[in-house]
């Protein structure tokens, strides 16, 4: 399993763009780069998912560059609702491969 | 999309005393469940992996017989802590996986958690 670090926190304000980056060097060939994002006293919701390049949905992108050892959030125009933990994964999602957390990055939206 | 279920959402226990959470996969079938547990201002520790038909595979560390694990169907798992103590207290989650679709790449839906208060 790929192990990934990002930044323990970040702070914000709303309506800026928040790009989060998490590294993540042993990435292996069938593994795609997932990212969650946690509420308090919630389970884990989606945000996107990717193997290369660019995909955007309607509330992220997410960015990989060619030799896929990092990845980027980006977060358009953040909102107090946003403030969250935000979870990079990476694994194989074909399998029955078991989810492992890292730390995930604190992000703080401030008025 | 898919949804996980998980109750009770909130449950406060006496020392020695057992408690049973569900997981159940509402809308598709779930061969592997995962179940996590999570304390205040920390990320989500993975416990054991849930499998329909068989044994449950636990994590280093974790007590297979304190925590027992249950997949008897394809859209339920079931985790019990037994002989309860407070330091049992925490967030516990649910997650599972649908390959029943088309795509080769699958997303895990999570439960909405499971807050254990040991008193």
């Amino acid at each position: 399993l790929a192990k990934t670090t990002q930044p323990i926190s970040m702070d914000s304000y709303e309506g800026q763009e928040v790009n989060i980056t998490c590294s993540h060097n042993n990435i292996a060939t069938n593994d795609y780069i997932t990212w969650y994002q946690q509420f308090p006293s919630q389970g884990p919701r989606f945000i996107i998912q990717g193997y290369k390049t660019k995909v955007t949905n309607e509330v992220a992108s997410l960015f990989i560059p060619a030799d896929r050892k990092s990845s980027t959030l980006s977060l358009p125009r953040v909102s107090l609702s946003d403030t969250a933990v935000y979870y990079c994964l990476v694994g194989d999602v074909s399998s029955f491969q078991k989810l492992v957390f890292g730390t995930g990055t604190r992000l703080l939206v401030s008025p | 999309g898919a949804v996980v279920s998980q109750h009770p959402s909130r449950v406060i226990c006496k020392s020695g005393t057992s408690v049973k959470i569900e997981c159940r996969s509402l809308d598709f079938q779930a061969t592997t469940m995962f179940w996590y547990r999570q304390f205040p201002k920390q990320s989500l520790m993975l416990m054991a992996t849930s499998n329909e038909g068989s044994k449950a595979t636990y994590e280093q560390g974790v007590e297979k017989d304190k925590f027992l694990i249950n997949h008897a169907s394809l859209t339920l798992s079931t985790l019990t802590v037994t002989s309860a103590h407070p330091e049992d207290s925490s967030f516990y989650i649910c997650s599972a996986r649908d390959h029943t679709g088309s795509g080769v790449n699958t997303e895990a839906f999570f439960g909405q958690g499971t807050r254990l208060t040991v008193v």
